[in-house]
């Protein structure tokens, strides 16, 4: 029931853009994402529910597609800061994808 | 700072052997879960306290065991240590069961030697 992430790895130049996919064999109703930095806890970043609108955490964004079961996080323009590893999570946070990560470089 | 506490920092054992980690939820948060992040690894549910009781299980192995009192907090107790049990152990708290975003601890670096 784990959730699947794609890419795995992403490396990217500052200013640049990305997106993240989860994926999910089951029926979805909502989806979390967090960001976690090295050594640190995750954080979280947003939540989208079934029927929700699309969600914005400063220059990131998340959108809910219900019927393919999917979930993508766009990162626009991105920061040095938005290096670290992303997790998405499903059925009631129980399940956590494994993670996609993300480099920035100057 | 999410509000959670966790503790110890680290904690450093032997095989065989039984520990007990603790964590503080956020202020008015009811809902605690617990996770493992073994290295490099994704999060993996272990338990989940509601105000008190169980409310969900994930694949927490029978060594391991929790609970949550009635001040909130909780503690995962983990007892005839593996070297496989060396993880990173998150406690989470949210305000509801569902559907509220998970505020993280730091964590407890458990390594069984």
């Amino acid at each position: 029931q784990q959730p699947v992430q794609s890419p795995q790895a992403v490396i990217l130049r500052e200013g640049e853009d990305a997106v993240i996919n989860c994926s999910s064999s089951k029926a979805l109703y909502s989806v979390h994402w967090y960001r976690q930095k090295h050594g640190e806890a995750p954080v979280f970043l947003m939540i989208l529910l079934k029927g929700g609108e699309q969600m914005r955490h400063e220059k990131i964004s998340a959108s809910f597609n219900e019927k393919k079961q999917q979930s993508s996080l766009y990162l626009t323009a991105s920061q040095l800061s938005y290096s670290g590893t992303y997790f998405c999570g499903t059925g009631n946070q129980f399940y956590f994808g494994t993670g996609t990560s993300l480099t920035v470089i100057p | 700072d999410s509000g959670v506490t966790q503790t110890p920092k680290h904690l450093i054992t032997a095989t065989g052997q039984r520990v007990t980690l603790r964590c503080s939820p956020r202020s008015g948060d009811l809902s605690v879960y617990w996770y493992q992040q073994s290295l490099d690894q994704g999060l993996q549910f272990l338990i989940q306290y509601y105000n008190g009781e169980e409310r969900a299980k994930g694949n927490i192995l029978e060594r391991f065991s929790a609970q949550q009192f009635p001040d909130l907090h909780s503690e995962l107790n983990l007892s005839s240590l593996e070297l496989g049990d060396s993880a990173l152990y998150f406690c989470a708290s949210s305000v509801q069961q569902a559907e509220s975003p998970l505020h993280f601890g730091n964590g407890t670096r458990l390594t069984v030697t």
